[in-house]
């Protein structure tokens, strides 16, 4: 059973950087068996797609946040990552990473998500 | 890319029967069978109910099932029971390689 735990800054400061890293339990990212992804909910709303990243290392991104979205994956750590540019208010939202299986276009497994607040 | 388009809401008496509609385009829904559904209760994360337009995972009751017809794919709810109020969110695959959800569907049992 994979198990995803999001960490990282609860409170970013505007035009800050936010970075989050999922540490992955229960299967090795070296395996490549899975895509990584991320994906966020702003308060009282919906989902949306961030971005994930391919066993073969390419990343797709939402069109809305590509030019501000890095994605990565540190084997070593069996974790992966999320660094959001130059973010505002309008980032502020519970952030989730997930696994989606090899061949599969569905996110089966979900950390629990983690709470990130803009503000200064 | 455009988000799909989901029923703010829908209700039912437990026991009952309900339907959430997704629709998209002939560039997500319409072009691939790779439609999935999440339900997500309060304060939780999401949690996969179906994927695949179909398919439902291990350990999914067999209550909830999965269809598409064209750009429209849907979400059927039998036997509705006071444990399914939650909110449903649909998404697809798209031609461009990335995801794509619809806004979510509050689910009421009355």
């Amino acid at each position: 059973q994979v198990q995803l735990q999001e960490s990282g800054p609860g409170l970013v400061k505007p035009s800050q950087t936010l970075s989050l890293t999922c540490t992955v339990s229960g299967a090795s990212i070296r395996d490549g068996i899975y895509h990584w992804n991320w994906i966020r909910q702003h308060p009282g709303k919906g989902l949306e797609w961030i971005g994930n990243i391919y066993d073969s290392g390419s990343t797709y991104s939402n069109p809305s946040l590509k030019s501000r979205l890095t994605i990565s994956v540190d084997t070593s750590k069996n974790q992966f990552s999320l660094k959001l540019s130059s973010v505002t208010a309008a980032d502020t939202a519970v952030y989730y990473c997930a696994a989606q299986s090899l061949g599969e276009f569905s996110f089966d497994y979900w950390g629990q998500g983690t709470v990130v607040t803009v503000s200064s | 890319q455009s988000a799909l388009t989901q029923p703010a809401s829908v209700s039912g008496s437990p026991g009952q029967s309900i339907t959430i509609s997704c629709t998209g385009t002939s560039s997500d829904v319409g072009g691939y069978n790779y439609v999935s559904w999440y339900q997500q209760h309060p304060g939780k994360a999401p949690k996969l109910m179906i994927f695949d337009v179909s398919n439902r995972p291990s350990g999914i009751s067999n209550r909830f099932s999965g269809s598409k017809s064209g750009n429209t794919a849907s979400l059927t709810i039998s036997g509705l029971q006071a444990k399914d109020e939650a909110d449903y969110y649909c998404t697809s695959y798209t031609s461009s390689a990335t995801f794509v959800f619809g806004p979510g569907t509050r689910v009421t049992v009355l």
